[in-house]
């Protein structure tokens, strides 16, 4: 399997909104509605943020969306603040219990 | 809460052995599917394998298939990764993880796998 493919990078002022892309295949992303994205600070563990490709985890900041339109999901940052700082990661069921990992994008916080 | 904690990483040669566990509270582990992903140093995440509750279903990266084995003990809360014929490529943070309705949901904190001369 192919990775998923995201911007390597991507910034925005506080308060500002961005979005992160993510596209995948009909095998994977546009197949199943099973996209996740994780958030990963510098040595640590990631964090799910998004499930479903639109469902917050609790406890997750409502300034984080997602969305999917056929092959290509999203997340969505509104509001941006400085502990956004991270690297964000989307993944993809594929299918016979197994996952497929977007590439990554380094999210700076101007 | 749900505790996931990974052991048994470190620095091995290549073509060696090693294994993996990880330790796993705070939720009924006999009841979730689990996966190993890995995370080369400042490159990103990568699925490595996943195993079924009841052991029954086992899915490995072709990157993988063939070296290594996941394997589970329900009774202890415990999953596995037994690597073998390691290369510099397998070098790499490698994450127990739990998957709760084909999402992987919880993450250990990691254990860092070394291999080189």
């Amino acid at each position: 399997q192919s990775a998923l493919t995201q911007p390597a990078s991507v910034s925005g002022s506080p308060g500002q909104s961005i979005t992160i892309s993510c596209t995948g295949t009909s095998s994977d992303v546009g197949r199943f509605n099973l996209v996740s994205w994780y958030q990963q600070h510098p040595g640590k563990a990631p964090k799910l943020m998004i499930y479903e490709g639109s469902k917050r985890p609790s406890g997750v900041s409502n300034r984080f969306s997602g969305s999917k339109s056929g092959n290509t999901a999203s997340l969505t940052i509104s509001g941006l603040q400085a502990e956004d700082e991270a690297d964000y990661y989307c993944c993809s069921y594929a299918g016979y219990s197994t996952w497929v990992f977007g590439g990554g994008t380094k999210l700076t916080v101007l | 809460d749900v505790q996931l904690v990974e052991s048994g990483g470190g620095l091995v040669k290549p073509g060696g052995s090693l294994r993996l566990s990880c330790a796993a509270s705070g939720f009924t582990f006999s009841s979730h599917s689990m996966n190993w992903v890995r995370q080369a140093p400042g490159k990103g995440l990568e699925w490595v394998s996943s195993i079924s509750s009841s052991s029954t279903d086992i899915y490995y990266a072709d990157s993988v298939k063939g070296r290594f084995t996941i394997s589970r003990d329900n009774a202890k809360s415990s999953l596995f990764l037994q690597m073998n014929s390691l290369r510099a490529e397998d070098t790499a943070v490698y994450y127990c993880a739990r998957v709760a309705a084909a999402t992987v949901d919880y993450w250990g904190q990691g254990t860092l796998v070394t291999v080189s001369s």
